[in-house]
């Protein structure tokens, strides 16, 4: 079955801190690749995503991801977190569809 | 553009009643999707439109669920009944397609009593 996972639930660190969220897709099929964040009472709010190209894709707020073909992953990372980047981040995969298909979420806690 | 409008933002409804969520997409989208929101489930794909017409509704839980979208830019989820286990948040999203993403709105709170 395709499935988006991301193993961790939480993942608490300190401003100004580098951050690394992960996630992993099960498809070896042609796949679309984003990054959503949710801020409290809110909806998802596009940060980036990975249609074609270089590997390395750029979002909004200095966040970035890279897709891995091999090992079917597609991490977000940001070098430098700040409080107000506390928040909820879902990784989505389009599997040669229309739909996108959501990981379980990982809540980022920046603490001061 | 508004972005996709939903309402109400909140709805609290005694069991058995019905409930009627309603979306509003970004003008121009021709893809319109339905999502649930729970603690425990996470964001559940319930049913999804392209040029008015249902696709895939295979998310959505019992007949109890319908969702209509009788022109491109309206589109209604129906309860009835509702139940308790009812309670989430709705999302309706909004596209022009897989490789654009999705445009979210700001979701109906829903709490059944």
């Amino acid at each position: 079955a395709q499935s988006v996972t991301q193993l961790d639930s939480q993942v608490p660190v300190f401003e100004e801190a580098p951050v690394e969220l992960r996630c992993n897709y099960s498809s070896s099929v042609s796949v679309y690749l984003f990054w959503y964040v949710q801020y409290p009472n809110q909806g998802l709010q596009l940060l980036l995503k990975y249609l074609s190209g270089s590997t390395l894709v750029k979002g909004i707020n200095g966040f970035e991801a890279e897709f891995n073909k091999s090992q079917t992953s597609f991490h977000l990372r940001k070098p430098s977190v700040h409080i107000s980047d506390t928040a909820e981040y879902f990784c989505a995969v389009t599997f040669n569809t229309d739909k996108l298909i959501f990981g379980t979420g990982t809540r980022l806690q920046v603490f001061p | 553009d508004a972005g996709v409008i939903q309402s109400p933002r909140h709805e609290v409804t005694e069991m058995g009643q019905e409930v009627t969520l309603r979306c509003k997409p970004i003008s121009g989208h021709d893809y319109l999707f339905w999502y649930r929101q729970t603690m425990m489930r996470g964001l559940e794909l319930l049913i999804y439109f392209n040029n008015n017409v249902p696709i895939d509704d295979s998310g959505m839980p019992e007949d109890r669920f319908s969702a209509k979208m009788p022109n491109a830019s309206f589109s209604t989820l129906k309860i009835q009944p509702s139940e308790p286990r009812d309670s989430a948040v709705y999302f309706c999203a909004s596209s022009s397609g897989a490789g654009y993403g999705y445009t979210f709105g700001s979701g109906t709170r829903l709490t059944v009593v």
